[in-house]
């Protein structure tokens, strides 16, 4: 069964430094997001992207934060520079789009900011 | 936009008994409402999901309930097992009408079947 893979499984780095998390969505899914859950909390989107370009944000992803499909397979996140409160898991998703159901959660990347 | 609330925040049943989760959404337009499972350090899975033009729905020892009038909506196990012990999330599309797209989660019931 294909799977979303993410990589690293985790991250640490200091405070400041510059982050880049990546993904290999599902390869005939359409739409990718990235999602973070603080240790112990709820799932929270961050983004979604759709043909080449982002398609909703949220207030969490300020300008910090960008994203980027280098090539027809990646899709990376990249924290410009990191904070504390960036520490949480950060888990890549896709989906064929629309009304057409079910969200594919890749393993998670951990990050810590120390 | 969408406001999701789960109850409770925590769950404790005997192996074999019943378990059921709630969420309440804020949005009438909300048209999906899919359940998520977590298991300790894993992935969210998609385990049961509804959508607004039926009331209920069911899956072997899993069943999603919704009432569109009182805006909530319930995950039901029956017959719980040991494996059943996860972290559960409620969720609801961020933009009705966008179907899985961007979703809200609730907060969360951490499930734990005693032997």
């Amino acid at each position: 069964e294909p799977e979303v893979t993410q990589t690293p499984s985790h991250q640490v780095t200091q405070m400041g430094q510059e982050v880049i998390l990546r993904c290999v969505p599902i390869s005939n899914h359409l739409y990718f997001y990235w999602y973070r859950q603080i240790l112990g909390q709820k799932v929270e989107f961050l983004v979604s992207f759709y043909n080449n370009e982002i398609s909703e944000k949220s207030e969490i992803f300020d300008d910090q934060f960008s994203v980027e499909r280098p090539d027809g397979s990646n899709f990376t996140l990249k924290i410009r520079s990191t904070k504390l409160e960036d520490s949480a898991m950060y888990f890549c998703a896709s989906n064929r789009g629309g009304d057409t159901g079910e969200l594919f959660f890749g393993e998670g990347s951990r990050l810590t900011v120390l | 936009g969408e406001n999701v609330e789960q109850h409770p925040s925590t769950l404790s049943v005997q192996e074999g008994d019943s378990a059921v989760i709630k969420c309440t959404y804020s949005d009438s337009a909300s048209n999906y409402f899919p359940w998520y499972k977590q298991e300790l350090g894993k992935r969210p899975q998609l385990i049961i999901d509804i959508r607004s033009n039926v009331g209920e729905k069911k899956d072997q020892r899993i069943a999603v309930t919704l009432n569109k009038t009182a805006k909530h909506f319930s995950l039901h196990i029956t017959e719980t097992q040991p494996e059943d012990s996860a972290v559960y999330f409620c969720a609801a599309p961020k933009r009705p009408g966008q179907g899985a797209q961007k979703l809200v989660f609730g907060q969360g019931t951490r499930l734990t079947i005693n032997p």
